[in-house]
């Protein structure tokens, strides 16, 4: 079967920095997705890897091991705002999403 | 631009009944996509289109169906609604191509008693 494993909750302090991990097993791989939803809201894209290593964004990276099945999402100088659920997703060999269950982040003061 | 709209945003239903959720988009994507998000799930793909006139299965297909009509549109029909189906639905569209970035509409929560 297909699995994507995330972490339920974490919780950070606000201008720390915070690594989410998500690791997965797919009937083929064609490229890893980081979305974030806000609660009530939609989710929308952050960030994409299809190659090995890290993708830089602003205050968010992502980075990819296919060897290892595995990818997280890096968020630095952490904000109020970045408090929401981050879903990450891989794209299988039929080019559907499989995605994972999502990993909700608590910002602290 | 409005993007990718979904009407209602919400609806009680009784067991049994049955409703259509819209999603409409004015980004001119090929790709259409039903999705359902439950507690401690992931997005789980109801069905998909990969264009005017088509229609596909995804994971979870039973109980819905679909019809794409017209380019900008997705409908989602539940003929008789169980407690099961109880969810919040998501509409997405995509252009295709290799980064493929899904773009949601803001959801509908349904209840079904």
């Amino acid at each position: 079967g297909q699995n994507i494993d995330q972490p339920t909750e974490m919780t950070a302090t606000e201008g720390a920095i915070v690594q989410i991990n998500c690791t997965y097993q797919t009937s083929g791989f064609n490229g890893l997705f980081w979305y974030q939803q806000h609660a009530g809201e939609a989710p929308t894209f952050l960030s994409y890897n299809v190659l090995d290593g890290l993708e830089e964004k602003g205050r968010f990276s992502s980075f990819l091991s296919r060897s290892k099945g595995y990818s997280y999402l890096l968020l630095k100088e952490l904000q109020m705002k970045d408090s929401a659920s981050y879903l990450c997703a891989v794209r299988d060999s039929n080019y559907q999403l499989i995605w994972g269950a999502g990993t909700k982040l608590i910002i602290k003061p | 631009n409005a993007g990718v709209t979904q009407t209602p945003k919400f609806r009680v239903l009784k067991t049994g009944q049955s409703m259509t959720l819209l999603c409409a988009q004015d980004m001119n994507h090929e790709y259409m996509y039903w999705y359902r998000q439950d507690p401690g799930m992931g997005l789980r793909l109801i069905h998909y289109s990969v264009g005017e006139g088509t229609t596909a299965k995804g994971e979870v297909p039973d109980g819905y169906n679909v019809s794409r009509l017209k380019k900008q549109n997705f409908l989602l029909g539940l003929e008789s609604a169980a407690p099961s189906q109880t969810s919040v639905y998501f509409c997405a569209t995509s252009s295709g191509g290799d980064v493929e970035t899904q773009y949601f509409g803001p959801g509908t929560r349904l209840l079904v008693l």
